[in-house]
């Protein structure tokens, strides 16, 4: 059974720096895309970028180039999202993603990760 | 930039038919993809390929596409159906691919 199980919640100051996971299971991980969607409260979905475990390949989304870094290290199975500079907009639920077979889509999502910034 | 529209809310009494759009001027060469949502909960993809069902995804649930728009219909809607539903397609055409673009969802209330 293929899962993606993330971190837990986090609560953080402004200023502050935070890297969450996803840790897959069940499948290859080297061998699909990674990728992270924000959610912010009461809002839509928000595709971040995405990583190829395989290679570290990454693609962002120009909305969050430079704001946040992904990465990976295939032989514990873990994709992560991190922040070196929290600002309270990134208060939001992150949800980290297995990309399909056949294409550009999510055919597993982690049970998401809440981030909370507050001074 | 690649933009996909969708209706703020759809409502429909139990047994009926719902239909839940989403346009947008790349869905001609873009596959769509459906999510469904409910609260608290992560999103579950429940169409794929414009028209696809993923196993598991009960057979009431089904997709369309026709020029710019494409489209989710839900027969015989019951009350579980009841979420907020995103459309999702992606531009890979571009050398550092792909772009991927959600809907900004469509919230279905059974009445």
């Amino acid at each position: 059974e293929v899962q993606l199980v993330q971190s837990g919640a986090e609560v953080k100051k402004p200023g502050e720096s935070l890297k969450i996971s996803c840790k897959g299971s069940g499948y290859s991980f080297t061998s699909y895309w990674i990728g992270w969607v924000r959610q912010m409260p009461g809002k839509g979905l928000e595709w971040m970028g995405i990583i190829y475990p395989g290679d570290s390949d990454t693609r962002y989304s120009p909305s969050f180039q430079g704001q946040v870094t992904i990465s990976a290290d295939k032989s514990i199975s873990t994709a992560y999202l991190q922040w070196s500079s929290l600002k309270a907009s990134d208060t939001a639920m992150y949800y980290c993603v297995r990309h399909g077979d056949y294409g550009d889509y999510f055919d597993y999502w982690g049970q998401g990760t809440l981030v909370t910034v507050s001074s | 930039s690649y933009e996909l529209t969708q209706p703020p809310s759809v409502s429909v009494s139990p047994g009926q038919t719902a239909r839940i759009t989403c346009s947008g001027d790349a869905l001609p060469k873009q596959y769509a993809y459906w999510y469904q949502q409910k609260p608290g909960q992560a999103p579950v993809l429940v169409i794929y390929k414009d028209s696809e069902r993923p196993s598991g995804i009960p057979e009431r649930f089904s997709g369309s596409s026709s020029g710019t728009t494409v489209t989710l219909t839900i027969s015989g809607v019951q009350a579980e159906d009841e979420a907020d539903y995103y459309c999702q397609s992606a531009d890979s055409s571009g050398t550092y691919g792909p772009y991927v673009v959600f809907g900004g969802g469509t919230k279905l209330t059974v009445l």
